[in-house]
């Protein structure tokens, strides 16, 4: 399977600022996904983009694709304490067998 | 989206035992998957859970040391066998939606300390 895999960042930011995170993978994907983890339990999924997507809205959330390039960028704009989690990109291949890359960990100070 | 428990939600084994995790999903799914998060680390992608039939495991995981089961389609469990400390892991199940197939749902997770 793949790998994605993030830039390895921790942010950390005022509420209000916008954050972003970027992950790059190396072989070709049907759609990558972002996912949040909240203090190590489950994940949630905020957004898919498909290969044939280059970028996509979802209320606060903006994620870019460039597969030329093999990368992905997450937007949380007017970021909230509420938004405190662990951040993940993950890549399918088609077969809905999921291949997460390393995570950023955001920190929304109040 | 549907609605995961996992059982036990945490757990302290000694090395050599075997754990048994559960997995149950309030609606028929087709897809199940068994994840492990190591500490600090992502998500590993163990297996993917059939119904009737045997697992499908990930390059590094092997049905003696994971053996899964899935009797139904609402229902799987993972067992961690023969375990040591480098199996201490957050272990996680998830599911494919049925509207949206490429989106997955997980489970709280099992946290697992191995001594």
């Amino acid at each position: 399977s793949q790998q994605g895999e993030e830039d390895p960042q921790a942010l950390s930011i005022q509420e209000g600022e916008n954050a972003t995170m970027n992950c790059s993978y190396k072989t070709s994907i049907n759609n990558l996904q972002w996912y949040r983890q909240n203090s190590g339990r489950g994940l949630v999924h905020l957004i898919l983009i498909r290969s044939n997507e280059r970028e996509k809205h979802s209320g606060r959330l903006r994620v870019t694709l460039d597969t030329s390039k093999k990368s992905s960028s997450l937007l949380i704009t007017a970021s909230r304490a509420a938004d405190t989690a662990s951040y993940f990109c993950a890549t399918d291949d088609g077969n809905n067998r999921l291949a997460f890359g390393k995570g950023n960990q955001v920190v929304v100070i109040p | 989206s549907a609605v995961i428990s996992q059982k036990p939600s945490r757990d302290i084994c000694q090395r050599g035992t075997s754990l048994t995790i559960q997995c149950q999903v309030d609606s028929q799914v087709t897809m199940m998957f068994w994840y492990r998060q190591q500490p600090g680390q992502s998500l590993t992608l163990i297996a993917t859970a059939n119904q009737g039939s045997e697992a499908t495991y990930e390059s590094g995981f092997v049905i003696d040391k994971f053996p899964i089961s899935r009797p139904n389609l609402t229902f799987s469990t993972l067992t961690v066998s023969n375990m040591s400390p480098e199996d201490s892991s957050i272990y996680l199940c998830s599911v494919g939606s049925t509207v949206f197939k490429e989106t997955q749902y997980f489970g709280p997770g099992t946290r697992l300390l191995v001594l």
